[in-house]
């Protein structure tokens, strides 16, 4: 089944302790992407991802890195959490930019 | 830069009422314009899309005409059902930039 396989579901951190969330997706996709959805802000991106090794920062990209070693995990990493991270993340596929975007199940992330 | 804004929520129907979602857009050159739904609990998914001027994209008894003229995208549907609840997010993709750009979001809630 073509899928965009986030982990974890759930996560409650402390400030200052680094996480990283994975993303997967089995679908050969070039194009990867991070969003955060905050109330009445919608989606904001994070960074994005055109292929391996190739990253580039989206509206929102302060406190988070990613890398693109392989072409199928996008992993977003928050080397110093802070309270402001608190919200819901997405990450999302497609063939292009233009093309459809597949989107994982998301990850509620609270920092405290 | 790009932008979309959409009509605020919640907006709140009788089963069977006509639905229309507002969207407009401001882009450079010429985008390729989505719908995407988010279901409670889950991540987007695409709707419906149009990738010129006067394109008509339509999914589910929804449908939205790309107006290039009013740089508009409004979502209708004729007679809506509860198990169409959900928030529903616009969207845009500027040819040649690899970064999608989305709306706030607006909360549909039909009413038996």
């Amino acid at each position: 089944e073509a899928q965009v396989t986030q982990n974890p579901r759930y996560l409650i951190t402390v400030t200052g302790k680094k996480l990283t969330v994975t993303c997967s997706q089995n679908m050969n996709h070039e194009y990867m992407s991070w969003y955060r959805q905050d109330p009445g802000l919608g989606l904001r991106q994070i960074y994005y991802s055109m292929n391996v090794e190739v990253t580039d920062k989206g509206d929102v990209p302060e406190g988070y890195k990613v890398s693109r070693k392989e072409k199928r995990n996008f992993p977003l990493i928050l080397e110093s959490p802070s309270p402001n991270q608190t919200s819901l993340y997405f990450c999302a596929s497609s063939l292009r930019a233009a093309e459809k975007l597949f989107f994982g199940s998301g990850t509620q992330l609270s920092v405290l | 830069g790009d932008s979309v804004t959409q009509m605020e929520g919640p907006v709140t129907l009788s089963e069977e009422a006509f639905l229309t979602i507002n969207c407009t857009y401001t882009a450079t050159g010429y985008p390729s314009l989505f719908w995407y739904v988010q279901y409670p609990g889950e991540g987007l998914q695409l709707l419906l899309k149009a990738t010129k001027a006067d394109d008509k994209g339509s999914n589910k008894g929804f449908e939205a005409t790309y107006r290039k003229e009013t740089t508009s995208f409004h979502l209708e549907k004729g007679s809506v059902q509860v198990s169409d609840s959900a928030v529903y997010f616009c969207a845009l993709n500027s040819g040649g930039y690899q970064k999608v750009t989305f709306g706030t979001g607006t909360k549909l809630q039909v009413i038996p």
